[in-house]
């Protein structure tokens, strides 16, 4: 069974202070890994696709990594906007359904 | 707005009542995808279609929910006899084959 695994579940930072967030997974035939944000009450909004390890994006102060075993979500001098809960979901190639597993997420809150 | 609709946004329904969603995908996506989020969670696979045809709905929670999604369009979510589990958020995502998914700001169920 495909599992998706977040870590850390809560982050506080302070401003400017840039850190990590860690998604471990377990898929037979990973066809993309997904990073979303998701702000309360509200539906997850689509930030990266990665499909291959060694594979990187960038948006603003945010950094998609990913390797054989894991990604990471690097986030560089934070500010409180970036505060959301981070989900990571991966997409293997089950038969062909393609259907997204989600993590937990990580809950960052960014301190001004 | 060329984004996955969904209606309406807060549903709150007594106990035992049957209660439906809709959900709109982005227009030339063929796969439309259902998942539930409880606090603190990420979100739950329910069911999947490509195109008009449910692909996957071994994972509906009980016999109490179904899916349609006539035409290939739009989607509807319902729950019969509601119960106060199932008191959640109903996210409804749509994508291009096995492309990135981008979902809807979601339907927040209250059963009291």
């Amino acid at each position: 069974e495909d599992q998706v695994t977040q870590s850390p579940e809560a982050l506080r930072l302070q401003e400017g202070e840039s850190s990590s967030l860690n998604c471990s997974y377990t898929v037979s035939g990973l066809r993309g890994l997904f990073w979303y944000r998701q702000d309360p009450g509200k539906g997850p909004e689509f930030l990266f696709t990665l499909y291959s390890a060694g594979e990187e994006k960038e948006k603003e102060r945010l950094k998609a990594t990913l390797t054989k075993k894991e990604s990471f979500l690097h986030i560089t001098a934070p500010k409180p906007e970036d505060s959301a809960t981070y989900l990571c979901a991966v997409q293997a190639d089950s038969g062909g359904s393609y259907i997204p597993t989600f993590g937990r997420g990580t809950s960052l809150i960014v301190h001004p | 707005d060329t984004g996955v609709s969904q209606n309406p946004r807060h549903k709150i329904t007594k106990r035992g009542q049957n209660v439906t969603f809709r959900c709109d995908p982005i227009s030339e996506h063929n796969r439309l995808y259902w998942y539930r989020q409880t606090l603190g969670q990420g979100p739950e696979f329910l069911t999947y279609f490509q195109n008009e045809a449910q692909l996957e709905k071994s994972r509906l929670l009980s016999d109490r929910f179904s899916a349609e999604r006539p035409k290939g369009s739009f989607s509807t979510l319902e729950i019969q006899r509601t119960e106060q589990g199932d008191s959640a958020m109903y996210l409804c995502a749509s994508s291009l084959g096995g492309t990135g998914t981008f979902f809807g700001q979601g339907t927040r169920l209250t059963v009291v």
